[in-house]
């Protein structure tokens, strides 16, 4: 099983700032098969980024996905209020699926 | 545009079987490129999947929960089930359905998911 490991795993800071979110894989996992979500209190989750770097449709392109050797990155250029909330990476690339235990962006 | 619902008790007693209902709307589930996951959410934890089930009847289960998992479709109704045998207090969590994107070498991960439906395991 692939075990995605998220950091940090609280990100304070204001809006107008800058977020970088990591999301490594214990394993190769290939930029095809790497998704992103949002979920804020009582929601689901909602996909922002598949394929590494492919925004979801209705994505705000302050939204960005990249990748890096083992690791993944989802950047908020410019937070707005409305981005703070709890961020999970999935993999798709070995059975079972699996997620990240996600990064929790609040308000600082 | 594609909506999905939950449906299902959401209370059901230990060694009991847990038995949900995902309704498709806006969308025919039998139009291919697309499989039906089923995803909990344990209070306050993260997100764990539990399988998904292609329109053609083809499913995948997570391994760790294969044993007591059982996806299966309906067409004719637009609606996917998941029962889950021998539960727990463990397998009290959120539950949703969601559209999973996947086609030959590619993911286009999960689009569009239902509001959730909460299953306690309690006697």
């Amino acid at each position: 099983e692939i075990v995605l490991t998220q950091s940090p795993g609280t990100l304070s800071l204001s809006p107008g700032e800058r977020a970088t979110l990591s999301c490594r894989a214990s394993q190769s996992v290939g930029s095809t098969y790497l998704a992103w979500y949002q979920q804020k209190p009582g929601q689901a989750p909602r996909l922002l980024i598949y394929a590494a770097s492919s925004r979801a449709t209705g994505i705000p392109d302050r939204f960005s996905g990249s990748k890096s050797g083992a690791d993944f990155t989802l950047t908020i250029s410019s937070l707005e209020p409305e981005d703070f909330g709890l961020y999970y990476c999935q993999q798709y690339g070995d059975s079972p699926l699996t997620f990240g235990g996600g990064t929790k962006v609040e308000i600082k | 545009q594609v909506q999905l619902q939950e449906s299902g008790p959401g209370l059901v007693k230990p060694s009991q079987t847990l038995s949900l209902t995902c309704t498709v709307s806006g969308g025919s589930i039998s139009n291919g490129g697309y499989y039906w996951s089923w995803i909990r959410q344990h209070p306050g934890k993260g997100l764990e999947w539990i399988g998904y089930i292609y329109y053609s009847g083809n499913t995948y289960y997570n391994p760790s929960l294969k044993s007591r998992v059982t996806i299966s479709v309906d067409t004719s109704n637009n609606q996917f089930s998941l029962r889950l045998t021998s539960v727990t207090a463990a397998d009290t969590a959120m539950y949703y359905c969601a559209r999973t994107g996947i086609a030959s070498r590619s993911y286009f991960g999960m689009d569009v998911w239902g509001q959730g439906t909460t299953v306690t395991v309690s006697s």
